[in-house]
């Protein structure tokens, strides 16, 4: 199985604080994904890195920001969570030469 | 910008039947990947079958194969002889060549019945 870790698992929070979820693979793969999968809306990109600081905006990056200081580590911040923000996230990786994505196990996140 | 459609919300089959998940992209790089992932109630997911976009033959994966056809833009899962472990949600994905993003569908429900 790939490394993919993701921490929390999970997480209740107060509206309003601050919140970081952590994607850490032992897989020396160049690119990782967020998701946020909602009922009805399957897996929606929030944010991606193609590299070490190489980061770029998915479909739904509103109220997120992400940071990859080294390749192992790719970072979710929620600045300030909304109950819109109640959700399943999921961290990906994937190879240079890759025919698959490599999935964490999930974070459930839920904001009150 | 590329983009995943998965017509079907939900699908029943019957055990040991042969069911057909639906996928349609649209993309206008000429180099991509299209991916079927499984995801259980459990919640994981699970890798099933990869199909390139310059790959001559259909992929094929045990009871799973992709029906790829390049010129509709569609690139469809059949499972055969399904079992009542096949039941969960289904996504299909793409990822264009020349681009770093994964895009997913909405999923589709399979369920099994005995």
């Amino acid at each position: 199985d790939a490394g993919i870790t993701q921490s929390p698992r999970h997480k209740v929070t107060e509206t309003g604080t601050p919140v970081t979820l952590r994607c850490h693979q032992t897989e020396n793969h160049r690119y990782m994904y967020w998701y946020r999968q909602d009922p009805g809306h399957g897996l929606r990109l929030i944010h991606y890195s193609y590299g070490v600081k190489d980061t770029d905006k998915g479909e739904v990056s509103d109220g997120y920001s992400v940071s990859r200081s080294k390749t192992e580590d790719f970072l979710l911040t929620l600045e300030s969570a909304t109950s819109s923000q109640t959700s399943v996230y999921f961290c990906a990786t994937f190879g240079l030469q890759g025919s698959e994505a490599f999935f964490g196990q999930g974070t459930r996140l839920t904001v009150v | 910008a590329q983009k995943i459609t998965q017509t079907q919300p939900g699908m029943f089959v019957q055990e040991k039947e042969a069911v057909t998940l639906d996928c349609t992209y649209d993309t206008s790089d000429p180099s991509y990947g299209l991916f079927w992932y499984k995801q259980p109630s459990s919640g994981e997911m699970i890798f099933l079958i990869y199909q390139g976009s310059y790959d001559q033959q259909n992929a094929t994966e045990g009871r799973y194969s992709l029906n790829f056809q390049k010129a509709r833009k569609s690139a469809n899962l059949v499972i055969s002889a399904s079992q009542l472990g096949d039941s969960a949600m289904y996504f299909c994905a793409m990822r264009e060549g020349g681009g770093n993003k994964l895009v997913f569908g909405a999923g589709t429900i399979l369920r099994v019945k005995s």
